[in-house]
């Protein structure tokens, strides 16, 4: 049972390079999320899906986009990428209902150069 | 807006001490309260949880009771051991409408023999 699978786990880009990290569950989960994890700022909610096609912005969405073209993958794309974007990226999911757990991918450690 | 605040750490206990981890949060209505446990390289899997007032939590020894009279949900263990060492997040979602977790900024436990 794979869960939540992010793609790739480690990337280094330069600056002003673009790159899409892939989330992938196989629960069929509604809800789906990317949150980026700075050293004492905790997980941060970059953008969020409730749903296939649908997707919201999150308390720091700048500088990053995403697509739910279908219900299993999420994508989070940089379209130029900045020093400040350097964190290590996690995807996760959960299913409606009341206290659902969200299950977290592995996550994807990204610098910027 | 929802929040969630939690102790600063880190943390470091010998083996066989008694653990507190403070978290308090700030939410409109009654949401669901959890605590996420993140191992070295690893993402977040969830610990516990409390989805209504005065409900307890507890999984692998930790312990959780969710306080409404005082916005509160620490976590508890009685005797931690070297491998409970990782960082420890409270984290809240409202039960009503589609809105995401909101995580506290995490708690490093170190636990030494």
């Amino acid at each position: 049972n794979a869960g939540v699978t992010q793609t790739p786990k480690f990337r280094v880009l330069k600056t002003g390079q673009s790159m899409t990290l892939l989330c992938a569950q196989d629960m069929n989960h509604e809800y789906m999320y990317w949150y980026r994890q700075d050293p004492g700022m905790g997980l941060r909610l970059i953008h969020y899906s409730v749903g296939e096609g649908t997707t919201a912005k999150g308390e720091v969405p700048d500088g990053y986009n995403v697509s739910r073209l279908k219900k299993q993958n999420f994508l989070l794309g940089l379209e130029s990428a900045a020093p400040s974007q350097t964190s290590v990226y996690f995807c996760a999911s959960r299913t409606q209902g009341l206290g659902t757990e969200a299950f977290f991918g592995q996550g994807t450690r990204l610098t910027v150069v | 807006g929802n929040s969630v605040t939690q102790m600063e750490g880190p943390v470091t206990l010998s083996e066989e001490a008694f653990l507190t981890i403070n978290c308090t949060y700030t939410a409109t209505g009654y949401p669901s309260l959890f605590w996420y446990v993140q191992y070295p390289g690893e993402g977040l899997q969830l610990l516990l949880k409390a989805t209504k007032a005065d409900d307890k939590g507890s999984n692998k020894g930790f312990e959780a009771t969710y306080r409404k009279e005082t916005t509160s949900f620490h976590l508890e263990k009685g005797s931690v051991q070297v491998s409970d060492s990782a960082v420890y997040f409270c984290a809240l979602s409202r039960n009503s409408g589609n809105t995401p977790l909101v995580f506290g900024k995490g708690t490093r436990l170190s636990v030494i023999a």
